[in-house]
């Protein structure tokens, strides 16, 4: 059974840096694509990007290139968000989420339970 | 950027009526369209991918059609858990992909 599970809810102070995981399991971590999708308070999902563990290649929205880093340990079959400065305004609900599709991705089939970030002086 | 569309935002509906929502795209997708269900406070959930493909285990009173730019899911007899968030998305582009703004099913 595919399952990830996701670091817990994180509260910080606007310009702190934050590493939020994404922990997979029961599929083979290096042959799928991983991604990950913010959620405001009380608004929509946003596609952020995706990265590849096999050869670390990532693909960002260009709302958010530039904005996050995304990153993978193949070793503990963990896919990472990072923020260098985080903003009131990251303020939000993280999810990753597996597309299918092995290397071609497609629809998400599988997600997480989703992180908490929340930032406040 | 491929915009996607759905209509309606909010849709007020009773158990047992059949309930469509609208998806359309600025661009041709070909059928590279999903459909998640969203529940407070849980991660979405697919429905339907590749436009009309049923997920394993989603009850068939949910159904998926169109091609190129509009698209439509269909619950043929509303039931009390369907009540959620709908959310229709893109993946034709290669990682250029577009969620819907979403459309809340609430009880009429």
């Amino acid at each position: 059974e595919v399952q990830l599970v996701q670091s817990g809810a994180e509260v910080k102070k606007p310009g702190e840096s934050l590493k939020i995981s994404c922990k997979a399991s029961g599929y083979s971590f290096t042959n799928y694509w991983i991604g990950w999708v913010r959620q405001m308070p009380g608004k929509g999902l946003e596609w952020m990007g995706n990265m590849y563990p096999g050869d670390s290649d990532s693909r960002y929205s260009p709302s958010f290139q530039g904005q996050v880093t995304i990153s993978a340990d193949k070793s503990t079959s963990t896919a990472y968000l990072q923020w260098s400065s985080l903003k009131a305004s990251d303020t939000a609900m993280y999810y990753c989420g597996r597309p299918s599709g092995g290397a071609a991705p497609g629809h998400f089939d599988s997600w997480g339970q989703g992180t908490l970030v929340t930032v406040s002086s | 950027d491929i915009q996607m569309t759905q209509s309606p935002s909010t849709l007020s509906a009773s158990v047992g009526d059949r309930v469509t929502i609208t998806c359309r795209a600025s661009q041709s997708i070909s059928r590279w369209l999903a459909w998640y269900q969203q529940k407070p406070g849980k991660a979405p959930k697919v429905l339907i991918y590749r436009a009309s493909t049923l997920e394993s285990g989603v009850p068939s009173r949910f159904s998926g059609s169109g091609s190129g730019t509009d698209f439509t899911l269909t619950i043929s007899s509303l039931q009390p858990d369907d009540f959620a968030t709908y959310y229709c998305q893109q993946y034709n582009s290669y990682f250029e992909w577009t969620f819907g703004q979403g459309t809340k099913v609430e009880f009429k």
